[in-house]
């Protein structure tokens, strides 16, 4: 079946611009996360939606950053007043359900490039 | 603070012999630990796992270790293949859904 597709796949911004990252997860999975990866670093955790809502959001680095989950399905997640050191890769994964050990699924990531 | 880390960059193996990958954490209430795989451009992949109540798992040719009182856990391939070149990940989390990534190790298999 379709694993999490994100697009863009790439994308480049002006400083200042607003960009919105759509995330589609596999179809009935009810947790869906966020991470960002730098260049020479592993993923660092954004957020985690278990359905419609944001169950934690503490990997969120200030108030620029945004995510929605409307219908417990897509997400977007939506960078205000982009800034150059918001470049990196983010990444979408979903899981079947939330909770230790359940393995998450990684999409392909979108690059953003900030300039 | 790097709760997670993999001290190695990169790692080159000849193929056929045994790759074994580390990782050293800090926090003692991870209680799951799990190994992702990453090729260029695409997601990371789920590889082992393995929960703090146990000291080795074992799926095929991939053998994860864990020693608790040490903090570190390691992951043996044997025997290694071409296709074992990637990046791979050490991630841990503590009783929540949020994985903590270390930095990554390349490894290389040599034909």
């Amino acid at each position: 079946g379709a694993g999490v597709s994100q697009t863009p796949s790439n994308k480049v911004t002006e400083k200042g611009k607003y960009v919105e990252l759509r995330c589609d997860p596999i179809s009935g999975h009810t947790a869906l996360y966020w991470y960002r990866q730098s260049l020479g670093q592993g993923p660092e955790f954004l957020i985690y939606f278990q359905g419609t809502g944001a169950a934690d959001d503490s990997g969120l680095p200030n108030d620029r950053f945004f995510a929605v989950r409307p219908e417990g399905s897509v997400s977007t997640l939506k960078i205000q007043r982009t800034e150059r050191g918001d470049s990196a890769v983010y990444l979408c994964a979903s899981s079947l359900t939330g909770g230790t050990g359940v393995e998450q699924y990684f999409g392909p990531g979108t690059r953003l490039t900030v300039t | 603070d790097q709760q997670v880390k993999q001290n190695s960059p990169s790692l080159s193996v000849q193929e056929g012999r045994i790759s074994i990958l580390n990782c050293d954490y800090t926090n003692s209430m991870f209680d799951y630990f799990l190994w992702y795989k990453k090729y260029p451009a695409e997601g990371p992949t789920f590889l082992i796992s393995i929960s703090s109540i146990k000291d080795k798992n074992e799926d095929g040719r991939f053998t994860v270790f864990l020693n608790k009182s040490a903090k570190h856990l390691s992951l043996h391939i044997v025997p290694s293949q071409p296709g074992d070149s990637a990046v791979y990940f050490c991630a841990a989390s503590a009783g929540a859904q949020k994985l903590v990534f270390g930095q990554g190790t390349r490894l290389t298999i040599n034909p």
